[in-house]
């Protein structure tokens, strides 16, 4: 069965530095997700991305947040100055196009990032 | 914030039906209603989704009352596997706003 992989599964960084979380969604999917949920709290919607460019995106997501879709597989995430506010996990997840941007969404085991 | 209300936990007995009631009294004609689970850090899975019929897949049913108003998830057997967090939510848009859900415990 086809799944999103996310590389790596944990990241840790220094504060002020930048990351890159590594993303494959399934193969035949169009809508592209970001999530990210600190410990113990609600996973919460960072962006999504459709035809190339960003759909729709929180508050969360400033401009130390960016997203790329470099070749016909990768999705990343990359955070350009860590703050230890960022320390979470973060989710990537897909959708097919069959039904649009309401169909299920699929998502990948996560990577922790931790900020120290 | 999401337009569901959920109770915070549950227990249920291994082998027995286990029933997740949601409601969603502001929901809108166009809108759907899914489910979605978490097991313990894993990534939330997608179990089940409708809009006004019931539904029923290889996990789970979904019975949505004839207002819509409210929704209940079944899972017919539980197992100590389906021990998670279960987010009931109502999607027009693209992001999925997720709540704080029921905690899900089954019993040995």
């Amino acid at each position: 069965e086809p799944e999103v992989t996310q590389t790596p599964s944990h990241q840790v960084t220094q504060m002020g530095q930048e990351v890159i979380l590594r993303c494959v969604p399934i193969s035949n999917h169009l809508y592209f997700y970001w999530y990210r949920q600190i410990l113990g709290q609600k996973v919460e919607f960072l962006v999504s991305f459709y035809n190339n460019e960003i759909s729709e995106k929180s508050e969360i997501f400033d401009d130390q947040f960016s997203v790329e879709r470099p070749d016909g597989s990768n999705f990343t995430l990359k955070i350009r100055s860590t703050k230890l506010e960022d320390s979470a996990m973060y989710f990537c997840a897909s959708t097919g196009g069959d039904r649009g941007f309401l169909g299920e969404q699929y998502f990948g085991p996560g990577t922790r990032l931790t900020v120290t | 914030d999401a337009k569901t209300t959920q109770p915070p936990s549950m227990d249920c007995a291994e082998g027995r039906a286990a029933n997740l009631p949601c409601n969603h009294s502001t929901i809108s004609g166009n809108e759907y209603v899914y489910w979605y689970r978490q097991i313990h850090s894993q990534g939330p899975q997608y179990i089940i989704h409708g809009l006004k019929n019931n539904e029923t897949n290889e996990m789970a049913s979904l019975i949505i009352t004839e207002d819509r108003k409210s929704s209940t998830l079944i899972l017919p057997h539980a197992t100590l596997r389906d021990t998670a967090v279960y987010y009931c939510i109502v999607r027009p848009h693209l992001k999925i706003i997720f709540g704080k859900g029921t905690r899900l415990h089954i019993l040995p």
